[in-house]
C-alpha cells in the first residue's frame, strides 16, 4: 500500500543541525512532488517546503528559508529535509506528504497533499 | 500574503447533526486552489477535499465543500462519531506557497 515513513527526529541543541528522511513505497515516487509540513506542540499545521518530482524546483516557507534544504533521491525513493541553525521555534512534529498531482507541481489546479507519513518529532532544546 | 481564517474555533455538535465549517481568505482565492483536511488526535492529517469541492479518494459523500472568492465552507451532512476532529483549510498560491488556516475543532456535544 501507499506509505510514507519519516525518521531522523530527536532532541538537538539550538544552532545545531538535523536531517530528516522520508521513505516512500507503494507508488511511483519519482513522479510526484513532495512536501514537508510541521506542527508545533498544540498548534496548527505549517507548510515547510516542497520539491518537484525531479528535484529541479524547490520552494520554502518564510520561517525556514535559508536554513532548511529539501532534497530527494529518486533511486532510493527517499525525501530529505536538512535542517541547519535550528531554533526552539522549530520544535514540532514533521510530516512528509505526497503532492496529489502526477508530474510537475500543478499551477492551474491544486490536488492537495493526498498521502501523509506518521510524523517524526524534532525537539530543539539546550 | 493570503491569510486563511477559520470559524468557529470550536464547534460542539451531536452525532447525526449537520456541521458547517467556514474558511475565509484575506483576499480572493481561486476555488481550484482550496483544500480541506481532517486531523484526529495523534494522527497525521487526511485530505478530504481539493479544488474546493472535489472529494478525495475514499472520502464519504457526507463530506462536501463549496465556496468561491474569499468564502469557503466544509459541510458534514450527518455527523458520525468518527468525524469529530480538527479540520484545516489550505490554499495554494504563488510562488508556490501553501497556507493553512488555524483550524476548527469539532467536538462532541
Amino acid at each position: 500500500q501507499v506509505q510514507l515513513v519519516e525518521s531522523g527526529g530527536g532532541v538537538v541543541q539550538p544552532g545545531r543541525s538535523l536531517r530528516l528522511s522520508c521513505a516512500a513505497s507503494g507508488f511511483t515516487f519519482s513522479s510526484y512532488g513532495m512536501h514537508w509540513v510541521r506542527q508545533a506542540p498544540g498548534k496548527g499545521l505549517e507548510w515547510v517546503a516542497v520539491i518537484s518530482y525531479d528535484g529541479s524546483n524547490k520552494y520554502y516557507g518564510d520561517s525556514v528559508k535559508g536554513r532548511f534544504t529539501i532534497s530527494r533521491d529518486n533511486s532510493k525513493n527517499t525525501l530529505y529535509l536538512q535542517m541547519n541553525s535550528l531554533r526552539a521555534e522549530d520544535t514540532a512534529v514533521y510530516y512528509c506528504a505526497k503532492d496529489g498531482h502526477y508530474g510537475p507541481l500543478a499551477v492551474l489546479y491544486y490536488y492537495g497533499m493526498d498521502v501523509w507519513g506518521q510524523g517524526t518529532t524534532v525537539t530543539v532544546s539546550s | 500574503e493570503i491569510v486563511l481564517t477559520q470559524s468557529p474555533g470550536t464547534l460542539s455538535l451531536s452525532p447525526g447533526e449537520r456541521a458547517t465549517l467556514s474558511c475565509r481568505a484575506s483576499q480572493s482565492v481561486s476555488s481550484s486552489y482550496l483544500a480541506w483536511y481532517q486531523q484526529k488526535p495523534g494522527q497525521a492529517p487526511r485530505l478530504l477535499i481539493y479544488g474546493a469541492s472535489s472529494r478525495a479518494t475514499g472520502i464519504p459523500d457526507r463530506f462536501s465543500g463549496s465556496g468561491s472568492g474569499t468564502d469557503f465552507t466544509l459541510t458534514i451532512s450527518r455527523l458520525e462519531p468518527e468525524d469529530f476532529a480538527v479540520f484545516y483549510c489550505q490554499q495554494y498560491g504563488s510562488p508556490p506557497k501553501y497556507t493553512f488556516g488555524q483550524g476548527t475543532k469539532l467536538e462532541i456535544k
